[in-house]
């Protein structure tokens, strides 16, 4: 079946400092990638958009210059949390689908984001 | 904007007894509404999925219905057994492929 590694797992970074998170997709090209935040006993909730080639579409209310999101191939996107501070403390979370929705939304196994 | 409203927020339930968790969607051109189970720390695991085109789907234990003139579908858990216990979420999008947007997700309890 289709895999997407999100990677790092943990990660824990000072205030003031960027992390940057990869979803790779290992054996399909993933068409259109998603980015999830989830607060702790709180749903998904849907960052952003991005389609390879494509600049991010994002969600009302998400700040597109802190969250950088790019999306350079087909089987690769990153997240950047830029000027990271405790309330960005999270676990993020990666979903990822083919043109012809061929897998469905695959799903990376998440980033604890921890801000001290 | 779109949004999914899912209840009840706990449930609890003993062995052996059926649980439903409902979802209601803003959006009447959502036409594919997966179901999640999610374990603490752990990616979703979709469990069912429904497209608009039919109204019920059924895979051992688990059921799901869609009633597209009320904008609502359900989640039918029989036969619970503690290994059921996990957050749950509803999901709905425009088109597959299109952005998910997930309910508020229920926890269940399946007491022994």
């Amino acid at each position: 079946g289709a895999v997407v590694s999100q990677h790092p797992s943990r990660v824990i970074c000072k205030s003031g400092t960027s992390v940057k998170i990869e979803c790779r997709s290992l054996d399909f090209q993933a068409t259109t990638m998603f980015w999830y935040r989830q607060f702790p006993k709180q749903s998904l909730m849907l960052m952003a958009t991005s389609n390879e080639g494509s600049k991010a579409t994002y969600e009302q209310g998400v700040e597109k210059d802190k969250f950088l999101i790019n999306h350079a191939s087909l089987t690769l996107s990153t997240l950047t949390v830029t000027s990271a501070h405790p309330e960005d403390s999270s676990f993020y979370i990666c979903s990822a689908t083919t043109g012809d929705f061929l897998y469905g939304y695959t799903f990376g196994s998440g980033t604890r984001l921890t801000v001290v | 904007g779109e949004n999914v409203e899912q209840h009840p927020s706990t449930l609890s339930v003993q062995e052996g007894d059926s649980a439903v968790i409902k979802c209601t969607y803003s959006d009447s051109a959502s036409n594919y509404f997966p179901w999640y189970k999610q374990e603490l720390g752990k990616r979703p695991q979709l469990i069912i999925d429904i497209r608009s085109n039919v109204g019920e789907k059924k895979d051992q234990r688990i059921a799901v219905t869609l009633n597209k003139t009320a904008k609502h579908f359900s989640l039918h858990i029989t036969e619970t057994q503690p290994e059921d216990s996990a957050v749950y979420f509803c999901a709905a999008t425009i088109n597959q492929g299109g952005k998910l947007i997930f309910g508020q997700g229920t926890e269940l309890s399946v007491k022994p």
